[in-house]
């Protein structure tokens, strides 16, 4: 059980934001938010992840609402290589011995020229 | 490059058939994990190896088995194969939260 929902879809200009909506309203105390993306058939890829407080690293932002029922992954600068398909993840803990990820549907970004 | 190695990348066998895929996990990673991913079903979580002992299991079917070697490296067996195990399997690796994938191994049973 994937435990979030993202839009099927969503497209973006290149060298615009890209703005990715994730609702996980089940979200509990313990459980992180993160974000991975797949490039056509490729190993997910880590972006960031977050507990409570904004993230940014060289990839992203994460924004996550104070009540931790929703985030919002920014890609600042969309290139046509973030063209891939990004998935929203809340794990339980962290530290090997805990929190498979489960993947859901995820979002199809496209970025156009 | 994520740092773990799956072999091999294309494999084409026929139903009926056994494989064996490998995973070398990143240097230091304890933990392994398994996915699959077939057109319509989207990334399932197979089974998690961490220290060489089985520490979660997901979707897997019983026809499927995995274990962990002492030097870490990881093989997902798959016997009795069928037309519907057709996908991508993919490995990850980690040490403390973020997950590694390898670039997967793509499976075609004819």
């Amino acid at each position: 059980d994937a435990k979030t929902t993202q839009p099927p879809s969503m497209d973006c200009a290149e060298g615009r934001a890209a703005n990715l909506p994730c609702n996980h309203s089940t979200i509990s105390g313990n459980e992180y938010v993160y974000w991975y993306r797949q490039i056509h058939s490729q190993g997910p890829q880590y972006i960031i992840h977050g507990l409570k407080n904004n993230e940014t690293n060289e990839m992203a932002s994460l924004i996550i609402t104070e009540d931790r029922k929703s985030s919002t992954l920014i890609l600042p600068h969309a290139t046509l290589r973030d063209t891939a398909v990004y998935y929203c993840i809340v794990r339980e803990g962290r530290g090997s011995t805990l929190g498979r990820l489960y993947f859901g549907r995820g979002t199809q970004l496209t970025v156009w020229p | 490059d994520s740092g773990v190695t799956q072999t091999p990348k294309h494999l084409i066998t026929a139903t009926g058939q056994r494989v064996t895929l490998r995973c070398s996990p990143r240097s230091g990673d304890l933990s392994v994990y398994w996915y699959q991913q077939s057109l319509d079903q989207g990334l399932q979580f197979l089974i998690q190896y961490y220290n060489g002992e089985e520490r979660a299991k997901g979707n897997i079917l019983e026809r499927f088995s995995a274990q962990q070697f002492p030097d870490l490296h990881s093989e997902l067996n798959l016997s009795s194969l069928e037309l519907g195990d057709s996908a991508l399997y993919f490995c990850a690796s980690s040490s403390d939260g973020e997950l590694f994938f390898g670039e997967g191994s793509r499976l075609t049973v004819l």
